[in-house]
């Protein structure tokens, strides 16, 4: 059964202030390692798959890597509309997404 | 604007009514999901339909039953809840199928809440 462990379960940055979410995984076989954001009462929203181990993927402030055994998410000089929950998830296809518990990100002005 | 559209966005019910989520997307995906997602919590996976098969969260009682009329509209019945059902609603559809890991697009949810 795969398993998603996130870290750190909140963060609190100020404004420009950069930093890196941890997703560490246990899968019998990766076949996908994907980050959403989450808005209060909205759905996720997704950023990035990422694959293989060495992966990068960036989108504006936010860069997703992944090692064979964790995925990072940096953010780079954030803004306080980056203030959202960040989820990691591994699977996908007929077996659904295994999400991790996410990190509460507050970043303040 | 996400492509995958969820009615209603919110629902209050009493325990003993049938009421139904309607879901709709509109990306060509062949397989499409139902999460449950309490407060605080991560989405939880209740079905996959996928090229018209269904695959179930054997922990996902059966007062909640899905319907796919067709490969773009996946509905959620839902029949005599308890107030523990209250929760966010998520629909979400992707391309992929098989052990393929391609990502789902989620719809915004329906809030429901059993009283």
């Amino acid at each position: 059964e795969d398993q998603v462990t996130q870290s750190p379960e909140a963060l609190r940055l100020q404004e420009g202030e950069s930093s890196s979410l941890n997703c560490s995984y246990t899968v019998s076989g990766l076949r996908g390692l994907f980050w959403y954001r989450q808005d209060p009462g909205k759905g996720p929203e997704f950023l990035f798959t990422l694959y293989s181990a060495g992966e990068e993927k960036e989108k504006e402030r936010l860069k997703a890597t992944l090692t064979k055994k964790e995925s990072f998410l940096h953010i780079t000089a954030p803004k306080p509309e980056d203030s959202a929950t960040y989820l990691c998830a591994s699977g996908g296809g007929a077996d659904g997404l295994t999400f991790g518990k996410g990190t509460h990100l507050i970043i303040q002005p | 604007d996400t492509e995958v559209t969820q009615t209603p966005k919110h629902l209050v019910m009493g325990m003993t009514n049938k009421k139904s989520l309607k879901c709709e997307q509109h990306m060509g995906h062949r397989a499409m999901y139902w999460y449950k997602q309490k407060a605080k919590k991560p989405p939880e996976l209740m079905f996959v339909y996928s090229y018209e098969k269904l695959s179930i969260n054997e922990s996902v009682p059966s007062r909640f039953s899905p319907e796919c009329p067709n490969s773009s509209l996946l509905n959620l019945h839902l029949h005599a809840l308890q107030p523990e059902d209250s929760a966010l609603y998520l629909c979400a559809s992707s391309q992929g199928w098989g052990k393929g890991g391609t990502e789902a697009f989620f719809g915004q949810g329906t809030r429901l809440t059993v009283v």
